[in-house]
């Protein structure tokens, strides 16, 4: 079946640093990926998407392509800051209904 | 607008007693969901409705039941709370099926079952 395998956290970095969250997944047919964030005590917002393969994914300052031929979709940031600070979430969809698959979730920690 | 809204925000349970979790959306969404989130789990399916009078289960539903009131309305009850259910339960929803995928969370309710 489909799943999502992201990389354990806590992930703790100083403001300015390079971010990278990795994100792999197994999956039939072509899935769309996603990244969601959640802040603390709030519920989940999507922070960026990729639909197809090589297409790369932005907002905020962060990115991810969709490699199929490495089943991946890393997130990246140049630049952390510290109100970065939150869990992110990789997530794929597959087939014709909307359901989601998460991964275990990321915790990122940015210091000043 | 106010997305998607949940309630109570937080609800604590003796084992055995029932509750019901509302969440309604003014997103015009035909499909909605319900995911609780345990540590080192991530989110996990409940139930969804992929649209106004359906329901399925989705990975992990035993202990739960849904109702979908309306297009608007998409209700989770706990017929006798354990302490397994301890978690934080979201609900969200998302335009129909073969669109982006893109699904608008609430704000989340958390439970305790003593």
């Amino acid at each position: 079946g489909n799943s999502v395998t992201q990389m354990e956290g806590p992930v703790t970095l100083s403001e300015e640093a390079f971010l990278t969250i990795n994100c792999t997944y197994t999956a039939t047919g072509y899935p769309s990926l996603f990244w969601y964030v959640q802040y603390p005590g709030e519920g989940l917002q999507l922070l960026l998407k990729a639909t197809k393969a090589d297409d790369k994914g932005s907002n905020k300052g962060f990115e991810a392509t969709y490699r199929k031929e490495t089943t991946s979709f890393h997130l990246e940031k140049g630049s952390v800051q510290v109100s970065d600070s939150a869990v992110y979430f990789c997530a794929l969809k597959g087939g014709a209904t909307n359901k989601l698959i998460f991964g275990t979730g990321t915790l990122l920690a940015v210091q000043p | 607008n106010a997305g998607v809204t949940q309630t109570p925000k937080f609800q604590v349970l003796k084992t055995g007693q029932s509750m019901t979790l509302q969440c309604a959306q003014d997103m015009n969404h035909n499909s909605m969901y319900w995911y609780r989130q345990d540590p080192g789990m991530g989110l996990r399916l409940i139930y969804y409705s992929a649209s106004e009078g359906t329901t399925d289960k989705g990975e992990v539903p035993n202990g739960y039941n849904v109702s979908r009131l309306n297009k608007r309305e998409f209700s989770l009850r706990l017929e006798s709370a354990a302490p397994s259910q301890t978690s934080v339960y979201f609900c969200a929803g998302s335009l129909s099926s073969g669109t982006s995928g893109q699904q608008f969370f609430g704000p989340g309710t958390r439970l305790t079952v003593l």
